[in-house]
């Protein structure tokens, strides 16, 4: 089946540590983007990229970091320049270019918390 | 740049009831398209229905429509004869084509009361 797929589900780390998050998908999808999101808040940019070995910084790219050397691929790296890492991280892909109802596809999320 | 805001921290409905969620946006662009979501306890995102901005009718999918008014830049969800299903966070989102950028609403927390 075609998804998006987030791994870690849950993940520690300690401060002053880096530590990577990864999304990967088959759904042949050009854009994917990644967002974070706080306990009862909205979904804040952090990253997108529209096409392999190239992105853009989102809202709140500092002490973030990614990396799109593959179509499947879109990797976030949470740097200790990040003050306040914990967070729920959503990762997401959609098709671009085209005027139509390009939804974006999510996956099941990462929850970061900083011990 | 673009935003989107939901001025709608909570809202408290009826069951069966209709309800309206606000969203309006911002932009200098005029091709984009106008999404609402919703994240249930469980954290899933769930698209639930789009609107391009050179649509001239409303969208409408089952108990969803969209109601548009370009004029005014706002694009609210109506949910029909709702259900204790319908319990859940509800975001709108805004992607202008061309640079991809796709940028969501603080959302609206929507509880059904039975």
């Amino acid at each position: 089946d075609g998804g998006i797929t987030q791994s870690p589900k849950y993940l520690f780390r300690k401060e002053g540590q880096n530590v990577t998050l990864s999304c990967e998908q088959n759904l042949n999808h050009d854009a994917m983007y990644w967002y974070r999101q706080d306990p009862g808040q909205g979904l804040r940019l952090i990253y997108y990229s529209q096409i392999v070995n190239d992105f853009q910084k989102g809202d709140i790219a500092e002490g973030y970091s990614v990396s799109r050397e593959k179509k499947e691929s879109f990797p976030l790296t949470v740097t200790s320049a990040q003050k306040n890492p914990t967070a729920f991280y959503l990762c997401a892909s959609s098709i671009l270019g085209e005027y139509k109802s390009t939804e974006a596809f999510f996956g099941q999320g990462t929850r970061l918390t900083v011990v | 740049a673009q935003k989107i805001t939901q001025t709608q921290p909570g809202m408290f409905v009826q069951e069966k009831e209709a309800v309206t969620l606000d969203c309006t946006y911002d932009t200098s662009d005029q091709s984009y398209g106008l999404f609402w979501y919703k994240q249930p306890s469980s954290g899933e995102m769930i698209f639930l229905i789009y609107q391009g901005s050179y649509d001239e009718q409303n969208a409408t999918e089952g108990r969803y429509s969209l109601n548009f008014q370009k004029a005014r830049k706002s694009a609210n969800l109506v949910i029909s004869a709702s259900q204790l299903g319908d319990s859940a966070m509800y975001f709108c989102a805004m992607r202008i084509f061309g640079n991809e950028k796709l940028t969501f609403g603080t959302g609206t927390r929507l509880t059904i009361i039975p």
